[in-house]
Formats: C-alpha cells, sequence, structure tokens
C-alpha cells in the first residue's frame, strides 16, 4: 500500500455528463499528478497540481480540469464527457515537484462512458 | 518530443527462468531518468528500477537488472529467477531530468507459468 487512495473506485456516466475523480496523496506529499490510462496503453499525463497550483499540463482539452487542496488532496473534473474518455484514472503523489522526486501510486479510478 | 516503444506485447516465462524485456525510447535529450513499473491486477503502479541517464552502471534492485545502452536508446529489463508474483503488465518509462511527467510504453504483459 502506497498511502494513495483515490475514490470511486469505479464510476459510470453518460456522454455528456461532468464527472469529479477525487485522489488523497500521502501524508507529507504536496504534489500531486493524473494519468489517464486506455485499455491496452500506457497512461498519458494530464497535469500536476504542485502546492495548490497547476505545475505542467499533457495534451488534454480544457474540459479536464483540477484543484488542489491545502491538504494537498487533489480533484480531477471532466466535462462534457465523450466515450473515448472511458479509461483508467490514475492519481501519483511525491514530497516535491521534479523528476528525482519518487512516485507513490493508487489504484485509480474505473472510468466507463455510455 | 520523446517516445518510448516496447515492441512486447505478451510474453512468459517459467517459474524460476529468466526473462529480459525490452524497452526502446526516443528523445534529444542528454539528461533523463528511465523507469520500469509494475502495474499487477490491483492496477497500482509499482516502481521496480530506476536509472539515471548519466550514469553508466547499470541499476540492480535484487533480481531485477537494467541493461541501459545510451547510444543506441535501449534500456532493457531483466528477471531472474521469476517468480509467480512477477506476473503484472510492466511499463517501461521516460522522464526529462527537467521535467515532471513520465512518458509510457504501451506495456508488456508478462506471465509467470508454474
Amino acid at each position: 500500500e502506497t498511502g494513495v487512495t483515490q475514490s470511486p473506485t469505479h464510476l459510470i456516466k453518460t456522454r455528456g455528463q461532468q464527472v469529479t475523480l477525487r485522489c488523497s496523496s500521502q501524508s507529507g506529499h504536496n504534489t500531486v499528478s493524473w494519468y489517464q490510462q486506455a485499455l491496452g496503453q500506457g497512461p498519458q499525463f494530464i497535469f500536476q497540481y504542485y502546492r495548490e497550483e497547476e505545475n505542467g499540463r499533457g495534451n488534454f482539452p480544457p474540459r479536464f480540469s483540477g484543484l488542489q487542496f491545502p491538504n494537498y488532496s487533489s480533484e480531477l473534473n471532466v466535462n462534457a464527457l465523450e466515450l473515448d474518455d472511458s479509461a483508467l484514472y490514475l492519481c501519483a503523489s511525491s514530497l516535491n515537484s521534479g523528476a528525482n522526486e519518487k512516485l507513490f501510486f493508487g489504484s485509480g479510478t474505473q472510468l466507463s462512458v455510455l | 518530443a520523446q517516445t518510448v516503444t516496447q515492441s512486447q506485447p505478451e510474453m512468459s516465462v517459467q517459474e524460476a527462468e529468466t526473462v529480459t524485456l525490452s524497452c526502446t525510447y526516443d528523445t534529444s535529450e542528454n539528461n533523463y531518468y528511465l523507469f520500469w513499473y509494475k502495474q499487477p491486477p490491483s492496477r497500482q503502479m509499482i516502481l521496480v528500477i530506476r536509472q539515471e541517464a548519466y550514469k553508466q552502471q547499470n541499476a540492480t534492485e535484487n533480481r531485477f537488472s537494467v541493461n541501459f545502452q545510451k547510444a543506441a536508446k535501449s534500456f532493457s529489463l531483466k528477471i531472474s529467477d521469476s517468480q509467480l508474483g512477477d506476473t503484472a503488465m510492466y511499463f517501461c518509462a521516460f522522464m526529462r531530468n527537467t521535467g515532471n511527467q513520465f512518458y509510457f510504453g504501451t506495456g508488456t504483459s508478462l506471465t509467470v507459468i508454474p
């Protein structure tokens, strides 16, 4: 167990709806990264939050947005859901931002869009 | 842009035998990190081993070792004395040393046969 918890574990939505995924980072970690893992693919970087500010973003449209709270937990929001948004969403926390930091991953939220 | 390629979608190995998973990458960076992550059915990404590009010595971690060939942009993972618990998806990943996002390959599904 890494101490990174994600909720919910599974979620079913319909096209056009909005969804919020939650991540509780490991104690003492101020950085949270979000990844999308489509079926049969490797995870793709969505964005990172460091001390409540967005600190880098991958190639995802603006309808993917995030938030980090003062306790460093984080949310990923997706508006206007599309069928291709169906994927496993992984959250990872680290002590600080930067390549030298070890990331601890949660077990993900499996999102199905119908 | 950085790309990571894993050309073996599936592999199998007899218990106690040795197996090598392949990974190649493309980058114009000179300083970076390379990783192998394991993703068991629990979906949580677990760090197996990490290599810093400026270090010529290949990283080792108990039964896991890498063959890092910087000029060839190759980064293979060798698992010795394979155990049933090694059965999982294995992802090769790249991170720039000034960056904060992983670039993952598409993964290799490894099955250890009793």
